[in-house]
């Protein structure tokens, strides 16, 4: 069973565009992270949010969990081709504290 | 800095055959993990170790079993394998005692099965 929907599955934009990527559940989540992955290679973490409505900046990336804890936005500023990849969010529920819940993903590509 | 290491990285079998993936990871965690990886389903727990000496199910177990050697080592086997194992398969460990903390992943074993 998938809680965690990731959207849009697939985006492709030209370099210095903003972008948003969505992660979406039914459910209640304790903390929500969010990895990158490049191919080739397994995922690799971004930042962890904790507390409903709490938002989390790294760089050009700006990370909110929902005041709800049920969804989680990732937004990044002006792209560049280095942020090609698979985003994935993943998260933690209270009857689960020791595994993870994976998103769909959403895989972007970024054009010179 | 090693972190997770997966062998093979590469591997192609025939239908019922088996074989056993191998997982170590040097970052003394406790916990470790079996995933596979399919196109549009993002990242699916197979098993799961949460420490030395204990394994439980994750989401996807059916045909799969896993060893956890020691506190490095979780190895992920497939007794006889079928088309619909074809996948990449990741390893991943984590310290989960402490909250929110990550799970560090290898590079992944791909897996075709004919």
């Amino acid at each position: 069973t998938q809680l965690l929907e990731q959207s849009p599955q697939f985006l492709s934009i030209q370099e210095g565009e903003n972008l948003t990527v969505y992660c979406n559940s039914s459910s209640v989540f304790s903390s929500l992270q969010w990895y990158r992955q490049e191919p080739g290679e397994g995922p690799v973490l971004l930042v962890t949010v904790v507390t409903g409505g709490e938002v989390k900046k790294l760089k050009r990336l700006t990370f909110q969990f929902g005041d709800a804890r049920k969804d989680s936005s990732l937004h990044i500023t002006a792209a560049q081709p280095g942020d090609t990849g698979l985003y994935l969010c993943a998260g933690t529920t209270s009857y689960n504290t020791d595994k993870l819940i994976f998103g769909t993903g959403t895989r972007l590509q970024v054009f010179p | 800095n090693a972190g997770v290491t997966q062998t093979p990285k590469f591997q192609v079998l025939k239908t019922g055959q088996s074989m056993t993936l191998q997982c170590a990871q040097d970052m003394n965690h406790n916990s470790m993990y079996w995933y596979r990886q399919d196109p549009g389903m993002g990242l699916r727990l197979i098993y799961y170790s949460a420490s030395e000496g204990t394994t439980d199910k994750g989401e996807v177990p059916n045909g799969y079993n896993v060893s956890r050697l020691n506190k490095r080592e979780f190895s992920l086997r497939l007794e006889s394998a079928a088309p619909s194992q074809t996948s990449v398969y990741f390893c991943a460990s984590s310290d989960f005692q402490i909250p929110n903390q990550p799970q560090h992943f290898g590079d992944g074993t791909r897996l075709s099965i004919l």
